[in-house]
């Protein structure tokens, strides 16, 4: 079946480094590739949409500057929390589909950044 | 534009009890439907999807959801719930098959005493 590996699970870091976030898909070609991020006892909430070779599109009030997001390959998406703040502090999940095909919405497994 | 309501926040149910989880659902046309599952700190793991077809949709671990296109539900069952069941569910709605992302509910958190 398919499996997107998300990476690291978890992170911490200090206030004003930045973090990157792996997602990649195994075995099918994720042309798309959702964000989320996710606040305690809560939905899930998009932060963006990008699709392979293109810029992301990004939901309302989400810093692009901030949360930048690349996907130059197939298989892999990276999510960048840049100048990271306490505030950036949750626990952020990828997201793969194939546009054609049955792998769509498979999630990896979380990364909980935590920022002191 | 898509959205999800599930009305239900909290179940407690008895291990060994059946159980039904809720989930309504507004959208245009016929949607792609699907049930997803989270464990504390993880990510969410697809327990059934609905696109078209048999409107009775057999999932893992002995979950079964129904479409009701009269009720635009998609309500989540299991006959017998085992302890390892607690978790928070969560339905969501999509569109324009891997194009769009999913639009999620608020999630049912399931607690199952023993």
């Amino acid at each position: 079946g398919a499996v997107v590996s998300q990476h690291p699970s978890w992170v911490i870091c200090k206030s004003g480094t930045s973090v990157k976030i792996e997602c990649r898909s195994l075995d099918f070609q994720a042309t798309t590739m959702f964000w989320y991020r996710q606040f305690p006892k809560q939905s899930l909430m998009l932060m963006a949409t990008s699709n392979e070779g293109s810029k992301a599109t990004y939901e309302q009030g989400v810093e692009k500057d901030k949360f930048l997001i690349n996907h130059a390959s197939l298989t892999l998406s990276t999510l960048t929390v840049t100048s990271a703040h306490p505030e950036d502090s949750s626990f952020y999940i990828c997201s793969a589909s194939e546009r054609q095909g049955d792998y769509g919405y498979t999630f990896g497994s979380g990364t909980r950044l935590t920022v002191v | 534009a898509q959205s999800v309501t599930q009305p239900d926040i909290h179940i407690t149910v008895s291990e060994g009890a059946s159980l039904e989880l809720r989930c309504n659902y507004s959208y245009g046309a016929t949607p792609y439907l699907f049930w997803y599952v989270q464990s504390p700190g993880q990510g969410l793991q697809l327990l059934l999807k609905y696109f078209s077809g048999d409107t009775l949709v057999q999932g893992i671990k002995g979950f079964e959801a129904e479409f009701k296109r009269s009720q635009s539900s998609f309500n989540l069952r299991k006959p017998s719930v085992h302890w390892s069941d607690a978790a928070e569910y969560f339905c969501a709605v999509g569109a324009e098959w891997g194009r769009r992302a999913l639009t999620f509910g608020s999630g049912t958190r399931l607690q199952v005493q023993p």
